[in-house]
């Protein structure tokens, strides 16, 4: 039972556009949620989080969007940039567990075109 | 530099055989963890270790086994009971468990049955 789900395993978008990645759960009793991005031979990097206590949070070129009614979670990344072609993973916390209580979606690959 | 790695990248295992996958780090974090990728599904966790001499199973813990008899050093033996060994493992760490303390990921290694 895959209770984060990221739908579109890939995604491309031209350079300097507005890059929408989505990420679904089900589980009510998330309360934390994680992006991170993955390059080829590399492993994952944290990219950018939030809590359920908020419906936005911004760093830079990047913001999530936190929709605790549809269960659903959004990565925009301003402008889009060459290097920013990677995989990206969103992950969940449950409620009162630390690291080890995360769960991952299958990730969405983003491919950004000159 | 501060980093975790993981050797080797490519690993191939016999039937029946045990293999181990190292994983070290020098960021002097507490927490380590191991997790399983395979292709179409999220990061699943093996096992993980908030402090030395103490481990605990993950979600997929059956046919691996882990010490960590020293804090830099987290290995992970798959054994012949793993009867679908094939997958990308990661190894991770953080200062400790609580999930505002961000996961520092290795590059992977891909482990293979001849």
């Amino acid at each position: 039972d895959q209770q984060v789900k990221q739908n579109s395993p890939s995604l491309s978008v031209q350079e300097g556009r507005i890059s929408i990645l989505n990420c679904d759960y089900t589980n009510s009793m998330f309360d934390y949620f994680l992006w991170y991005k993955k390059y080829p031979a590399e492993g994952p990097t944290f990219l950018i989080s939030i809590s359920s206590i908020k419906d936005k949070n911004e760093d830079g070129r990047f913001t999530v969007f936190l929709n605790k009614s549809a269960k659903h979670l959004s990565l925009h990344i301003v402008p889009s940039q060459p290097g920013d072609s990677a995989v990206y993973f969103c992950a969940a916390r449950r409620r009162g567990f630390g690291n080890e209580k995360l769960t991952f979606g299958t990730g969405t690959r983003l491919t950004i075109i000159p | 530099d501060g980093g975790i790695t993981q050797s080797p990248k490519y690993l191939f295992r016999k039937e029946g055989q045990n293999v181990t996958l190292s994983c070290e780090q020098n960021l002097n974090h507490d927490a380590m963890y191991w997790y399983r990728q395979d292709p179409g599904q999220g990061l699943r966790l093996i096992y993980y270790s908030q402090i030395v001499n103490d481990f605990q199973k993950g979600d997929i813990a059956e046919g691996y086994s882990v010490s960590r008899e020293k804090k830099e050093s987290f290995p992970l033996t798959v054994t012949s009971a793993q009867k679908n060994p094939t997958a990308f493992y990661l190894c991770a760490s953080s200062i400790g468990s609580l999930i505002q303390e961000t996961q520092y990921f290795g590059p992977g290694t891909r482990l293979l049955v001849l």
